[in-house]
């Protein structure tokens, strides 16, 4: 089955500076991929995703970017301020009989000083 | 409107009880998943429905998890002859098909003590 891992575990920046989080994935089949941001005690909230075909989104100071060829994908974060400090987690979704079915990454922990 | 409900919101029991988690997803979305979470880790899937119709199951970690969605909306998730490590956060999600952006509920936090 699919494997996702996340790199780092934790981070820590300053605010204003930019942070990213990276996701490798194991099945090539594969072709959905959504980042979740999951504050203490609360529900993971979808932040950005992307699909095989395209390469990068970006929404405000957040983007994606896609690397089919390699299966990595990564989330980066411009301009940080302190309530983006959170869990965030990656996550990849099969096709075929598994899709729909999200494998989600270890989590990274941010966190941004003021 | 309404997002992802699920209760109870915390439920602690003995080792060996019966216990049936609630999930309601949003109106009017046909795919409903639930996945576990334990401390410090992401996520994982345990089953998921299409309809009335359980999709994939594959994450059931063995015949004492049992889950329901009789009329394709709510679902219920059963534990019977619970264990120590069951305990976890218990999540639900729905989309409005499977191709399409999954929403969390608030989980349940279950404890067996």
């Amino acid at each position: 089955g699919e494997n996702v891992e996340q790199h780092p575990s934790t981070l820590s920046v300053q605010e204003g500076d930019s942070a990213v989080i990276k996701c490798t994935y194991s099945d090539s089949a594969s072709n959905y991929f959504p980042w979740y941001k999951q504050e203490l005690g609360k529900r993971p909230q979808l932040i950005i995703d992307i699909r095989s075909n395209v390469g990068e989104k970006k929404d405000q100071r957040i983007a994606v970017t896609l690397n089919k060829t390699a299966k990595h994908f990564s989330l980066h974060i411009t301009e940080t301020q302190p309530e983006d400090s959170a869990v965030y987690f990656c996550a990849a979704s099969s096709g075929g009989t598994s899709y729909g079915k999200l494998t989600f990454g270890q989590g990274t922990i941010l966190t941004v000083h003021p | 409107g309404a997002g992802v409900s699920q209760t109870p919101s915390n439920k602690v029991t003995e080792k060996g009880k019966y216990v049936e988690l609630r999930c309601d997803p949003i109106s009017g979305h046909t795919a409903l998943y639930w996945y576990r979470q334990s401390l410090g880790q992401g996520p994982e899937f345990l089953i998921y429905f299409q309809g009335t119709g359980a999709a994939d199951d594959s994450g059931l970690p063995n015949d004492r998890f049992f889950a329901v969605r009789p009329e394709g909306s709510v679902s219920t998730l059963k534990i019977q002859r619970t264990e120590r490590g069951d305990s976890a956060v218990y999540l639900c999600a729905s989309s409005l098909r499977r191709d399409q952006p999954q929403h969390f509920g608030d989980g349940t936090r279950l404890s067996i003590l």
